[in-house]
């Protein structure tokens, strides 16, 4: 079966410092995988995605993530965190074109 | 920027009535979807349509629920009778060549049944 596991509920993380949400998945078949940012009361909006190729994927607002297959992870990365990155986190698989199975996504608290 | 766009943000129906949300997707995009999320919840997979037929739908998409793409534009989520638990946040999006575009996501309708 497919799945997707975010497995905190909550990171904290200080101004400055480098930040990884945690994502492990499980797929049969290729995985394509994906992360999607939520501000309060906002839809989601796409940061990166990996398909193909490289395991280390750059996406929007400069976030990374690092796809590795023989520990079914796709980790968020930030070298140096923004109090406006405080948002909700979204890992997601999409499984057979038809649909998206989401984490139960990640709370990032930047403080100054 | 091209983008998704839902009507209404919000909507407020008492038990029993039927709701439509209504979602514009981005205009050459084939494929659609809804989710949903509940308060404080994951986002939870209701159905995908391409070709102007459902492609896949979950458990949660029964008979109450059912989508129409009345035109060339608009893409509709309709529940006929609503229940209490059908409050949530209902996301529409849609998406040009999955996997190799990303799906686009509305900002979502907000249904209150009371």
């Amino acid at each position: 079966a497919q799945s997707v596991a975010q497995p905190e509920d909550q990171v904290n993380v200080a101004e400055g410092n480098p930040l990884t949400v945690k994502c492990t998945y499980s797929v049969s078949g290729n995985p394509y995988l994906f992360w999607y940012v939520q501000y309060p009361n906002r839809g989601l909006q796409f940061l990166l995605k990996y398909i193909t190729g490289d395991n280390l994927v750059k996406g929007s607002y400069g976030f990374e993530a690092e796809f590795n297959k023989s520990q079914t992870s796709f980790h968020l990365k930030k070298p140096s965190a923004l109090v406006s990155d405080s948002a909700l986190y979204f890992c997601a698989l999409l499984y057979n074109f038809n649909k998206f199975y989401f984490g139960s996504g990640t709370k990032l608290n930047v403080k100054p | 920027e091209p983008e998704v766009t839902q009507t209404p943000s919000h909507q407020v129906t008492q038990m029993g009535q039927e709701v439509i949300l209504r979602c514009v997707p981005i205009s050459n995009h084939l494929y659609f979807y809804w989710y949903r999320q509940i308060l404080g919840q994951k986002v939870e997979f209701l159905v995908s349509f391409y070709n102007n037929e459902i492609s896949e739908k979950s458990e949660i998409f029964d008979d109450q629920f059912s989508v129409e793409r009345p035109d060339g534009s608009n893409f509709t989520l309709k529940i006929r009778s609503t229940k209490l638990e059908d409050s949530a946040m209902y996301f529409c999006a849609s998406s040009d060549s999955p996997p190799n575009t990303e799906a686009f996501f509305g900002q979502g309708t907000r249904l209150t049944v009371v």
